[in-house]
């Protein structure tokens, strides 16, 4: 209960194209679904976030799109760039986290191909 | 640049060998993480400590060791580790552990265990 699904684990998208990522989780106490992005070397970094009051949050080219009777939770990237291609990270826990720490998912490599 | 520095970026060592990993945060945060990240599996919580107290260890073996002598410094000391235990060791920090705050994470130390 305490996992979070990512898929695809690997995605090719064009330049100027959409990127999709999703995520599913099974507790229902979670009510914090950041982002991470991870370029190679780096460590990874917050990206965007949302909290299930919404439904979608947008910044610049990155939206999250959140399904809270599903349980699903999406990155959509669009206008995606070849500075895009990374690892993203979905990642959920509880707003009060506690002994209930960030759970991640196991990561989307992307590459945006020109 | 990051505010949270590791040091090795690069560290080889043999399964008799002890070493130390060090992380060092210039953020004023509160909170401190370890975590192990191996390919295609989550990122794995180690360690965390809030105000230098350690409020989790997720059943890590005890061939790692984790030190906090301040809010700003945190170290990984390793011993007889098993090549198993090669994997990018990355180091985070956040404002507080209780109520989710961003993680911000360091580059990471790249170990092979031969």
């Amino acid at each position: 209960q305490q996992q979070v699904k990512q898929s695809p684990q690997s995605l090719i998208v064009q330049k100027g194209g959409i990127s999709i990522i999703n995520c599913a989780y099974e507790n229902t106490a979670f009510d914090y679904f950041p982002w991470y992005q991870q370029f190679p070397g780096k460590g990874p970094a917050l990206l965007i976030a949302i909290r299930p009051d919404v439904s979608e949050k947008k910044e610049g080219r990155f939206t999250i799109s959140f399904n809270k009777s599903a349980k699903q939770f999406s990155l959509h990237i669009m206008d995606s760039q070849p500075g895009d291609s990374a690892t993203y990270f979905c990642a959920a826990s509880p707003a009060r986290a506690g002994n209930t720490p960030l759970v991640f998912g196991k990561g989307t490599r992307l590459s945006v191909i020109a | 640049e990051t505010g949270v520095t590791q040091t090795p970026r690069h560290l080889v060592m043999g399964m008799t060998n002890k070493k130390s990993l060090k992380c060092e945060q210039h953020l004023g945060h509160n909170a401190m993480y370890w975590y192990k990240q191996s390919a295609k599996k989550p990122l794995e919580l180690m360690f965390v400590y809030n105000f230098k107290e350690q409020t989790e260890n997720n059943s890590v073996p005890s061939r790692f060791s984790p030190e906090c002598p301040n809010s700003s410094h945190l170290f990984l000391h390793l011993h007889t580790l098993q090549p198993e235990d090669s994997a990018l060791y990355l180091c985070a920090s956040s404002q507080d552990w209780e109520y989710n705050s961003p993680l911000h994470f360091g580059n990471g130390t790249r170990l092979t265990v031969t």
